[in-house]
């Protein structure tokens, strides 16, 4: 079994749409969970940080963890075209020495 | 301000060739890995170092070589390439511990043939 699995689309909305992408993991010790944002030819960027726990907002970006169902998402508002990029969700543990990575989620937004 | 720089872009290699892929970084950055990623199947983790002089292995070390002599740099070598190391390969690199953010390169395109 993989210790982390995202939702591998590929997702394509029209633009304005609420956009929902998705991690699950096993490993119970991750307590850092984070959102990289990847346009094509381009390397991953920071998107969302959290640790532990609930919500956090930035902007039209929303990034939700359970930890008790071992659940990740992140929740993008007023979609754009601008949005259109592969989504990766990275994992670490408190004490551990390396990101694991979801396989990513492709999405499109059309204007 | 440049970032995380990696050289080539681009390159083919024959079976059992040899090449070095360059990554420099003007962040004044501790740590610094090497990733490779494959379609459909996320970023893995190759060779990381926390400082210069200080390299450890990741999920995938077997086939690559890394060196950090330097704070600024962090080159991987492959040795004997092989059909299964096709892949695009990124460098990253953060501030301090492993749970800052870490600031990728545009990757180099790798096919072996």
């Amino acid at each position: 079994q993989k210790e982390v699995e995202q939702d591998p689309g590929p997702l394509s909305v029209p633009e304005g749409a609420i956009v929902s992408l998705n991690c699950t993991y096993s490993n119970s010790a991750f307590q850092y969970f984070m959102w990289y944002r990847q346009y094509s030819r381009k390397g991953p960027e920071l998107l969302m940080y959290t640790y532990s726990s609930g919500n956090k907002e930035d902007g039209r970006f929303t990034a939700q963890v359970d930890k008790s169902s071992k659940y990740i998402s992140l929740f993008i508002r007023d979609s754009q075209p601008s949005d259109s990029a592969t989504y990766l969700c990275a994992m670490l543990e408190t004490s551990g020495s390396r990101l694991t990575f979801g396989e990513g989620t492709q999405l499109t937004v059309n204007p | 301000n440049a970032g995380v720089t990696q050289t080539p872009k681009f390159r083919i290699l024959k079976i059992g060739q040899s090449m070095t892929l360059q990554c420099t970084q003007d962040m004044n950055h501790n740590y610094m890995y090497w990733y490779r990623q494959d379609p459909g199947m996320g970023l893995k983790l190759i060779y990381y170092s926390v400082g210069a002089g200080i390299t450890d292995k990741g999920e995938v070390p077997n086939g690559y070589n890394v060196s950090r002599s330097t704070t600024e740099d962090f080159p991987l070598r492959l040795e004997l390439a092989a059909p299964s190391q096709t892949s695009v390969y990124f460098c990253a690199s953060s501030y301090g511990g492993i749970n800052q953010p870490q600031h990728f390169g545009d990757g180099t395109r790798l096919s072996i043939l």
